[in-house]
């Protein structure tokens, strides 16, 4: 079975530009997670998705961030304008049910310049 | 509010040495408590989990943990590392009581020397 895959793997930008990362979680897991590690610090959480649904997005920072996932499919998380204080390794999980382990893809290292 | 606390941020260690990596947490509900590896270039992969029942869990490639609540930890353990042990290892509990929401630890680095 294919695992969870995020993309870009790098992604290097200057302060105030967008960038959109995408996840595509393993096949019929409802439950899509994005959680960030900043500067070597804890991973915290960022939002959960249950399908299209947003079910916790308690963990997002600001309004300079978007997660949608149209579809239930996968799911993106928009930085718009980027900060520098927005690098960082964005992790993206998926579960097939609520009390299922978390898998978790190779994250996407985000840069800010 | 429910937190982590990671006691080492490194770790070094010669092969096939014993190593323990500290976890303690807090928490006001039942607590679900995990570890998780992340190899070089690799994403989180799960360890070993502890739910209820037993209070020493068994993971996977030869780890162990305990679960101490009088102590509020859950140390992992392995008897003898081996040099493809070296990693980031990320101990994390479940918020509300779930695997959801995972709080994560700041992650103890195991570097294993020849």
């Amino acid at each position: 079975e294919a695992g969870v895959t995020q993309f870009p793997s790098h992604s290097v930008i200057e302060k105030g530009q967008t960038v959109t990362l995408r996840c595509d979680p393993i096949s019929g897991h409802d439950n899509l997670y994005w959680y960030r590690r900043v500067m070597g610090k804890e991973i915290k959480f960022l939002l959960h998705f249950v399908k299209e649904s947003k079910q916790d997005e308690s963990g997002m920072p600001n309004n300079r961030f978007l997660a949608e996932r149209t579809g239930g499919t996968y799911s993106t998380l928009k930085v718009q304008p980027a900060e520098l204080e927005d690098s960082g390794v964005y992790f993206c999980a998926s579960s097939p049910g609520f009390n299922s382990p978390l898998h978790f893809g190779n994250g996407t290292r985000l840069t800010v310049t | 509010a429910q937190s982590v606390t990671q006691l080492d941020s490194q770790v070094p260690v010669f092969e096939e040495a014993p190593v323990e990596l500290r976890c303690n947490y807090s928490s006001s509900v039942s607590v679900y408590l995990f570890w998780y590896v992340q190899y070089p270039n690799q994403g989180l992969q799960l360890l070993l989990k502890y739910l209820s029942g037993s209070t020493l869990v068994k993971g996977i490639n030869g780890f162990e943990a305990e679960f101490n609540k009088s102590q509020t930890s859950f140390h992992l353990r392995k008897p003898s590392v081996h040099i493809s042990d070296t990693a980031e290892y990320f101990c994390a509990v479940g918020a509300s009581g779930g695997y959801n929401k995972l709080i994560f630890g700041a992650g103890t680095r195991l570097a294993v020397h020849p």
